[in-house]
């Protein structure tokens, strides 16, 4: 069964303290992988879109790379206002061009 | 240049009553999605429309329904209100249906059921 896990749920940081999410998938013939972020009562905001293994963008303090099974959002630095809840989303094979799955999230808090 | 607008804000309804949610897209942008987000299941994918029809549909029952109007705003509609569609329903929005292209959520419609 397809799948996309998201790793830790949450994660609290000192501000500067830099460090890595994680989202691991399990599909054949991924057609696109996307990092959104969401802040407590608000729609997703769009970050990233990638589509292939070795492939990498950055914006800012947030920098998104992919292997062929997972995909790591690396944040340098962080600040306070970084915090939110991080989404990554697979366009899967089968599916409609735009139903995007989601794994659960990570909780990110940064402490000043 | 706005963003996606979703209507209304918030929404308080009782068991078997039916509720309609309005989005209206980004200017130019032809395809509208739909997503529940609740606690427990996260963000599921309810249906997507583009130039009018249905492309592509969730696994949700005949319950929910939507539509899109010729100048690309949608409505979903759910009838016969159970408790647990309580959730957050988000509507996106992207310039094509082409699977490169972004989607841009609004700030959802929060529908709680009693």
């Amino acid at each position: 069964e397809d799948q996309v896990t998201q790793s830790p749920e949450a994660l609290r940081l000192q501000e500067g303290e830099s460090s890595s999410l994680n989202c691991s998938y399990t599909v054949s013939g991924l057609r696109g992988l996307f990092w959104y972020r969401q802040d407590p009562g608000k729609g997703p905001e769009f970050l990233f879109t990638l589509y292939s293994a070795g492939e990498e963008k950055e914006k800012e303090r947030l920098k998104a790379t992919l292997t062929k099974k997972e995909s790591f959002l690396h944040i340098t630095a962080p600040k306070p206002e970084d915090s939110a809840t991080y989404l990554c989303a697979v366009l899967l094979p089968d599916t409609g061009r735009r139903a995007l799955t989601f794994g659960s999230g990570t909780r990110l808090q940064v402490q000043p | 240049k706005a963003g996606v607008t979703q209507t209304p804000r918030y929404l308080i309804k009782t068991r078997g009553q039916q509720v309609t949610l309005s989005c209206s897209p980004i200017s130019g942008h032809r395809s509208v999605s739909w997503y529940q987000q609740t606690p427990g299941q996260g963000l599921q994918f309810l249906f997507e429309y583009f130039s009018e029809t249905q492309r592509n549909k969730g696994n949700f029952p005949g319950r929910f329904s939507g539509r899109q109007f010729s100048n690309s705003r949608s409505e979903m509609n759910v009838s016969t209100l159970e408790l647990g569609d309580s959730a957050l329903y988000l509507c996106a929005s992207s310039r094509s249906s082409g699977s490169s292209d972004e989607q841009f959520f609004g700030p959802g419609t929060r529908l709680t059921v009693l």
